[in-house]
């Protein structure tokens, strides 16, 4: 257990919907990532938060955004869900952002 | 930004024998650190090994070492005694303020 935890677990949703994945990071931790992953892909960055401001911010789409609260959890929200956002979607939390990320068990979105 | 790229989209290694997986990175920064994490069929994250930049020395946990070369910045992973538990996809990843992963490697373990 890596102390990150991510509900749901799994999520299925039509196209056009809008969903919340939610992300409670470890005791202590102050950065969240949020990384999406395809099937049989790569973990692509979406957004890095550390102590409730962004800090950085990758490959996410404008139907996408996120936020850390000040109880340091945080919430990736996806509207106007299309086929293709079909996905793994992770969650991780380190102490500082530069060192080691811990991974939540992940999100698996369905949209049909 | 970072960028990280493994160009061995799948290796092969016979059990017992040892795998050498490869990964290159990129940074403007003077202070980051490198990591190997495996995925599992279970497609959970797990932490295999970690470097800091700023220390020579290439790290060693139990069957796993790296070959960290920063000048080259290149970090490869070599995993000793191949298990079959070992089979995962391998991902190398780079972090200073954020952390970026490359593509990965599949890696299957004969018996």
């Amino acid at each position: 257990d890596s102390g990150v935890t991510q509900t749901p677990k799994h999520l299925i949703t039509a196209t056009g919907q809008r969903v919340t994945l939610r992300c409670s990071p470890r005791s202590g931790d102050l950065s969240v990532y949020w990384y999406q992953q395809s099937l049989d892909q790569g973990l692509q960055f979406l957004i890095q938060y550390y102590n409730g401001e962004e800090r950085a911010k990758g490959n996410i789409l404008e139907r996408f955004s996120a936020q850390q609260f000040p109880d340091l959890h945080s919430e990736l929200n996806l509207s106007s869900l299309e086929l293709g956002d079909s996905a793994l979607y992770f969650c991780a939390s380190s102490p500082d952002g530069n060192t080691e990320a811990f991974f939540g068990q992940g999100t698996r979105l369905t949209v049909v | 930004a970072q960028t990280v790229t493994q160009s061995q989209p799948e290796m092969s290694v016979q059990e017992a024998e040892t795998v050498t997986l490869s990964c290159t990175y990129d940074t403007s920064e003077s202070d980051y650190y490198l990591f190997w994490y495996k995925q599992p069929p279970s497609r959970q994250m797990i932490l295999v090994i970690r470097q800091e930049a700023y220390k020579q020395q290439n790290a060693t946990e139990n069957r796993f070492s790296v070959n960290f070369q920063k000048a080259a910045k290149s970090f490869s992973l070599k995993i000793s005694d191949s298990q079959l538990g070992d089979a995962a996809m391998y991902f190398c990843a780079s972090a200073a303020n954020d952390m970026r992963f490359g593509a990965g490697t599949r890696l299957t373990v004969k018996p």
